[in-house]
């Protein structure tokens, strides 16, 4: 199947940094790609959804100026967490429409934590 | 967006069958029925997907109810690499936004 790569697998940082995670789609091309972060213990939440040459398009509730998205191919999208705060901690997913109708891959996800 | 609901657990032993159910009464019918399943600290992976009829593949079944307001993902026989958590998400045709729900975790006994 398809394979989605994200990077880094996990990050550490200090409260008011910048962080960024790459999503990479390793044997296909993805014009759309998807963020979702997961806290302990919860399921997944979908945060944006990443087009390639356009805007991300952000689900309610998530402040597009925190959380930068840039698709700027179409094997890799990027969310780059701004001025991060310790509520910010969490696993970020990504996830591609993949070339078989029906089947989104996933990333490995990345584990944030700030401190 | 439909939503589904799935029992918060359940149990299986290994080597049997394990029947996890799906209700979606408010399915559209354009909303296909998709099953991941996400293993601790992992991305969720893809299990089957299906519209009207029963599916099979090398991983599991998905039976479909008649009037498709309820689904179960069928698992042959369950071994301790199975247990996870599983997710039944709607999503019309061409559409991938998955709006997850709370999924059902499946403890695996030896």
């Amino acid at each position: 199947g398809a394979v989605v790569s994200q990077h880094p697998s996990w990050v550490i940082c200090k409260s008011g940094t910048s962080v960024k995670i790459e999503c990479r789609s390793l044997d296909f091309q993805a014009t759309t790609m998807f963020w979702y972060r997961q806290f302990p213990k919860q399921s997944l939440m979908l945060m944006a959804t990443s087009n390639e040459g356009s805007k991300a398009t952000y689900e309610q509730g998530v402040e597009k100026d925190k959380f930068l998205i840039n698709h700027a191919s179409l094997t890799l999208s990027t969310l780059t967490v701004t001025s991060a705060h310790p509520e910010d901690s969490s696993f970020y997913i990504c996830s591609a429409q993949g070339v078989v109708v029906g089947e989104q891959y996933f990333g490995p996800g990345t584990r944030l934590t700030v401190t | 967006d439909a939503k589904t609901t799935q029992p918060n657990s359940m149990e299986s032993n290994e080597e049997e069958p394990v029947h996890l159910p799906c209700n979606h009464s408010t399915i559209s019918g354009t909303d296909y029925i998709h099953w991941y399943r996400q293993l601790p600290s992992q991305g969720p992976e893809y299990v089957i997907h299906g519209l009207t009829s029963n599916v099979n593949n090398r991983m599991a079944s998905l039976a479909i109810a008649e009037d498709r307001k309820s689904s179960t993902l069928i698992l042959h026989r369950a071994t301790l690499r199975d247990a996870a958590v599983y997710y039944c998400i709607l999503a019309p045709s061409g559409t991938y936004k998955y709006i997850f729900g709370t999924g059902t975790r499946l403890k695996v006994l030896a």
